[in-house]
């Protein structure tokens, strides 16, 4: 069973520029959390989703962030025209339905540099 | 709104040697679950430890244990017979009990384990 797959790992972006981070969760996870993680702090929450609905976005910047998990395929945490200071380390993690044991489950974590 | 506090920003032991890393949160609820995750350079988030606030008794794993003190809000992760591989960023995590709420994470400790 592979765990939370985040790609890329690492992304280089100029500013203005659209980034996209891509999340497949566990399989069998049918819900999604976004966090950030700026250098030498915490993670701190940004979206839960579950397939097609945004459950809690009150960790998501008001402006150019957005993020979804359609039916098929991963989640996309989509940063619109970015700006030095959205470089930082974004995590997805995932969790089932019946989250009986209440542990999310991290991926590796995307970098993203901008320029 | 919850908080979490890890007042070691860096901490360091020699191996074989036993230490303690602090954790305090802030919450009005009484249903949560806290957590310590490992962070290593490869930035993966791998959990240590979890702990029910419903339960008395402390969790342990293998060389890790906690000290959950719930009317202190305290809630230690010790490290016995530390390893090299044990050197790694440690978060402490609140997460509010139900359905799948999102964690809040503390700013971490460093460890360094010295030979």
């Amino acid at each position: 069973n592979a765990g939370v797959m985040q790609n890329p790992r690492h992304l280089v972006r100029r500013r203005g520029q659209e980034a996209r981070l891509r999340c497949s969760p566990m399989k069998g996870h049918s819900h999604v959390y976004w966090y950030r993680q700026l250098p030498e702090e915490g993670l701190k929450f940004m979206v839960y989703l579950q397939k097609e609905n945004i459950i809690d976005e009150s960790g998501m910047p008001k402006e150019r962030f957005s993020a979804e998990f359609p039916k098929e395929g991963p989640s996309i945490l989509r940063i619109q025209q970015v700006v030095r200071g959205d470089s930082a380390a974004y995590f997805c993690a995932s969790s089932p339905l019946a989250d009986t044991k209440n542990i999310q489950y991290f991926g590796a974590g995307t970098r993203l540099s901008v320029l | 709104a919850q908080t979490v506090t890890q007042s070691q920003p860096e901490m360091s032991v020699q191996e074989a040697e036993t230490v303690t890393l602090s954790c305090t949160y802030d919450t009005s609820e009484s249903d949560y679950y806290l957590f310590w995750y490992k962070q290593p350079p490869s930035r993966q988030m791998i959990l240590v430890i979890r702990q029910e606030a419903y339960k008395q008794q402390n969790a342990t794993e293998n060389r890790f244990s906690v000290n959950f003190q719930k009317a202190a809000k305290s809630f230690s992760l010790k490290i016995s017979d530390s390893q090299l591989g044990d050197a790694a960023m440690y978060f402490c995590a609140y997460r509010s009990g139900g359905d799948n709420n999102d964690m809040r994470f503390g700013a971490g400790t460093r460890l360094t384990v010295k030979p």
